[in-house]
């Protein structure tokens, strides 16, 4: 149990264009989903926090104007890069969390900006 | 910022136990030892986590010092599948999952 799903599980975009990746919870209700960054050789670095129904929290630094989240439905969030560029390619990872304190983490979605 | 502390990088011989050490000295009283580990090009994988006492699961066995200032996870025969990167995080129940910068975990054939 316990799976989170990210579509799609790779991309490329033409630079100026916008790209969606979306998150599912598989075989339960995310009440809180999370976003984040992995450069090449870096940890992973939180972007936003999503409560169902609610806007996202976004962590310092991270702009809430070109990363778009939405989380509709207990089981889907989206990440909207908007007018992506070069440097906003990276490997994009959510994870979920059922109202309890574990977490589970998706596979990642890899984009790259032409 | 992370409360941890990790060594960069470690080796370990195929079939020993891989010990990997954690520093959490500034840990609060409500905060939790959790481990994650990243095989590459992945998401990260929950291993085990504790709070006081020692655990064991499948995967691994966590080993907590009684002042919980440091813990030590243990993979007690490692394979090449178990090279990757493994992240010690120190939360409490509902706070989000913060990652340091984790040990490169090199099994050698």
């Amino acid at each position: 149990g316990a799976v989170v799903s990210q579509h799609p599980s790779w991309v490329i975009c033409k630079s100026g264009t916008s790209v969606k990746i979306e998150c599912r919870s598989l075989d339960f209700q995310a009440t809180t989903m999370f976003w984040y960054r992995q450069f090449p050789k870096q940890s992973l670095m939180l972007m936003a926090t999503s409560n169902e129904g609610s806007k996202a929290t976004y962590e310092q630094g991270v702009e809430k104007d070109k990363f778009l989240i939405n989380h509709a439905s207990l089981t889907l969030s989206t990440l909207t890069v908007t007018s992506a560029h070069p440097e906003d390619s990276s490997f994009y990872i959510c994870s979920a969390r059922n109202g309890g304190h574990e977490q589970y983490f998706g596979p990642g979605t890899r984009l790259t900006v032409t | 910022d992370a409360k941890t502390t990790q060594p960069t990088s470690m080796d370990c011989a195929e079939g020993r136990a891989a010990n990997l050490p954690c520093n959490h000295s500034t840990i609060s009283g409500n905060e939790y030892v959790y481990w994650y580990r990243q095989i590459h090009s992945q998401g990260p994988q929950y291993i085990i986590h504790g709070l006081k006492n020692n655990e064991t699961n499948e995967m691994a066995s966590l080993i907590i010092t009684e002042d919980r200032k440091s813990s030590t996870l243990i993979l007690p025969h490692a394979t090449l599948r178990d090279t990757a990167v493994y992240y010690c995080i120190v939360r409490a129940r509902d706070d989000k999952i913060i990652f340091g910068k984790g040990t490169r975990l090199h099994i050698l054939p």
